[in-house]
């Protein structure tokens, strides 16, 4: 099936550093979602994307919609501890009902 | 809010034994869907269902089958658990189709020995 190429697959920061993801794909999307999952939980969704070029935050938290509709980009500002955990982008084909996820990005944090 | 839940947060089962993941969600959404979660992979839809008693094959039902007799849950089922079926199994559920994300319940990470 179809998947997103997300990276880095893993990063290791200092406290306070600030932190960029993103996801590629063959395929375009009418909706990009960003989750993040705590050690032991299901994903949470963090953000959700409607149009491509929006640009939009949840506290320290921005996402983007790329323009050509393929792309997505999460960056989180003055990492902290509780920033640890596994960061998955998602897409939305349409009115499928079918989410396509990224392998997912695991953070940690350095106190 | 929504809440999904599954009843097993871990199990553990036998080569060919018969599993049934059971997951309940409380806010009348019409759709429900089972993922699999593996390090490395991401997550991999293995069935959803848009409505009571329907059921299509997301991107990886080989060896799994789900049951939805009332719309609030939604069943996995493992015919003859293997033991590459060991894997962390997500259930989520949604108001639409999928445009303002799902709600995941908190996994029940199963090992078959």
């Amino acid at each position: 099936g179809q998947q997103l190429n997300q990276s880095p697959q893993s990063m290791f920061i200092q406290e306070g550093e600030d932190v960029s993801m993103n996801c590629t794909s063959s395929s375009i999307f009418n909706t990009w979602l960003w989750y993040k999952q705590d050690p032991g939980e299901g994903p949470v969704l963090l953000i959700a994307l409607y149009k491509a070029g929006e640009l939009t935050s949840n506290g320290r938290l921005t996402a983007q919609f790329g323009i050509t509709r393929k792309d997505s980009f999460l960056n989180i500002s003055a990492s902290i501890p509780s920033d640890v955990g596994i960061y998955f982008c998602a897409g939305s084909l349409g009115n499928t009902g079918k989410l396509i996820f990224g392998q997912g990005t695991t953070l940690q944090v350095k106190p | 809010d929504v809440k999904v839940t599954q009843s097993s947060r871990y199990l553990v089962k036998r080569t060919g034994e018969k599993v049934f993941l059971e997951c309940v969600q409380d806010m009348d959404h019409e759709n429900m869907f089972w993922y699999r979660q593996d390090p490395g992979l991401g997550l991999r839809l293995i069935y959803f269902s848009y409505d009571v008693k329907m059921k299509e094959k997301g991107d990886i039902p080989e060896g799994y089958s789900v049951s939805r007799e009332k719309k609030e849950r939604f069943s996995l089922i493992l015919e003859s658990a293997s033991t590459n079926q060991t894997s962390m199994y997500l259930c989520a559920s949604a108001l639409d189709r999928g445009y303002n994300g799902y709600t995941f319940g908190s996994g029940t990470r199963l090992t078959v020995v």
